[in-house]
């Protein structure tokens, strides 16, 4: 079926508005994660989950980003009163399995903090 | 579309050589290694992987070399072509109960016809 698709492809926002970036990964893909990808890096870490469950969060940079995927498909990283520091392309990846290393990643999203 | 890395390491080749992209890794208990192409606007894009047990494997058009002696990993791409132009990243999987990615400094790959 379809790749990984991610909403929206581009969000412009002001310091202190909240944001949620959307993920759809591909259907069945039990494991996923999200990654923060700032202009020039490799994409880092941010949270994963294993169907509905968020089993690791360590990679959420403060108390402000918050992740969930309720019915174990389309999951939603929010981010709440934006910095500028926020800004970064945000990546969405499935796989098939928590064995799967190969990861599907979506296009991104790039959130720009005014 | 806009770019990945502006201050990345760049590789520049003509079109029809072949490429070495290098990557040093952190985590010698990682279970596999994995090469990744992220062209301008999209994400990254699975190449080939190797497991740690092993020292080389050979896709199409492309080769891992893993030397776990110096932690150092590489991608050689045969006969190099436009196309292959865009930022490659190694990345590893430190064994954690899933398969969480942690990539290396990528390198942006300039081909001319």
């Amino acid at each position: 079926g379809a790749g990984v698709s991610q909403s929206p492809r581009y969000k412009v926002a002001k310091r202190g508005q909240d944001v949620a970036l959307r993920c759809d990964p591909i259907s069945g893909h039990v494991s996923l994660f999200w990654y923060q990808q700032a202009l020039g890096q490799g994409p880092e870490f941010l949270t994963y989950f294993q169907n509905e469950a968020q089993l690791d969060k360590s990679g959420l940079p403060s108390d402000r980003f918050f992740a969930e995927r309720p019915e174990g498909s389309v999951s939603t990283l929010k981010i709440q009163r934006t910095q500028q520091e926020d800004s970064a392309v945000y990546l969405c990846a499935s796989s098939l399995d928590p064995g799967s290393y190969e990861q599907y990643f979506g296009p991104g999203t790039r959130l720009t903090v005014t | 579309g806009e770019s990945v890395g502006l201050h990345l390491p760049t590789l520049s080749v003509q079109e029809g050589d072949n490429s070495i992209i290098n990557c040093a890794y952190s985590n010698s208990a990682s279970d596999y290694f994995i090469w990744y192409k992220q062209e301008s606007g999209k994400g990254p894009q699975f190449i080939i992987d190797i497991r740690s047990n092993m020292d080389k494997r050979q896709g199409q058009r492309v080769t891992v070399l893993l030397n776990k002696t110096v932690k150092h990993l590489s991608l050689q791409i045969a006969a190099t072509q436009p196309g292959d132009s865009a930022v490659y990243f190694c990345a590893e999987t430190p064994n954690t109960g899933f398969q969480k990615l942690v990539f290396g400094t990528g390198t942006r790959l300039l081909v001319s016809p």
